[in-house]
């Protein structure tokens, strides 16, 4: 298994240019997250799946958009890219099993800059 | 989002053991502790996750008390490999939302 994978694992973008992140798991997992790191600080929740055609707002939405419509993608969108989301991104996906585990597999995170 | 509050950073030595301290005062009752592990350019990586009372395994111990408003993440023997920062997060299973402080910073020093 390859676990998550992201693409690209960086890019340079202008401010104003749109582009889309991309984020597979082949684990099967219901779940799925998208978070931003900026330097010396925690992660942040953008917005998370609980399963293909569901999903919702985390702590950080604005400015990011996101769709499910299979299992294993979860791809974030950057629509008009301000250089205030210059961070890292990661994407984790887990299973939560009926006793309440739940452990989120995370993606090695792609690196953006806005300039 | 219930929050948790950890030290800012913590210094050791090669071989002591760690005890880093997470508050939880607002945790729901379907908020499952969490501790997370990262390195410099790398994703979060899972280490334990409990209830309550207490969870080992092969690479640390989750001590809970019978209130669950603090938790106490247990290093035995650490290692300069060790150093990374660690994160105390509530996963609330059924809603699907987890939310990660700023961590602790471990500087394990030979």
């Amino acid at each position: 298994n390859a676990g998550v994978t992201q693409t690209p694992k960086f890019r340079i973008l202008k401010i104003g240019q749109s582009m889309t992140l991309q984020c597979t798991q082949d684990m099967n997992h219901n779940y799925m997250y998208w978070y931003r790191q900026d330097p010396g600080m925690g992660l942040k929740l953008i917005y998370y799946s609980v399963g293909a055609g569901i999903t919702d707002k985390g702590e950080v939405p604005n400015g990011y958009n996101v769709s499910r419509s299979t299992t294993e993608d979860f791809p974030l969108r950057l629509e008009l890219a301000a250089p205030s989301q210059t961070s890292v991104y990661f994407c984790a996906s887990s299973y939560p099993g009926t006793s309440g585990y739940n452990e989120q597999f995370f993606g090695p995170g792609t690196r953006l800059t806005v300039l | 989002l219930a929050k948790t509050t950890q030290p800012v950073s913590m210094d050791s030595y090669e071989g002591q053991e760690v005890n880093i301290t997470c508050s939880h005062n607002n945790i729901a009752t379907n908020d499952y502790i969490t501790w997370y592990q990262q390195f410099p350019s790398q994703g979060p990586r899972f280490i334990i996750q409990g209830y309550k009372t207490k969870v080992t395994n092969e690479v640390a111990s989750l001590f809970i008390p019978a209130d669950r408003k603090s938790s106490t993440l247990s290093l035995p023997r650490v290692s300069l490999s060790d150093t990374a920062v660690y994160y105390c997060l509530l996963l609330n299973t059924n809603a699907g939302k987890s939310t990660f402080g700023d961590g602790t910073t471990l500087t394990v020093k030979p």
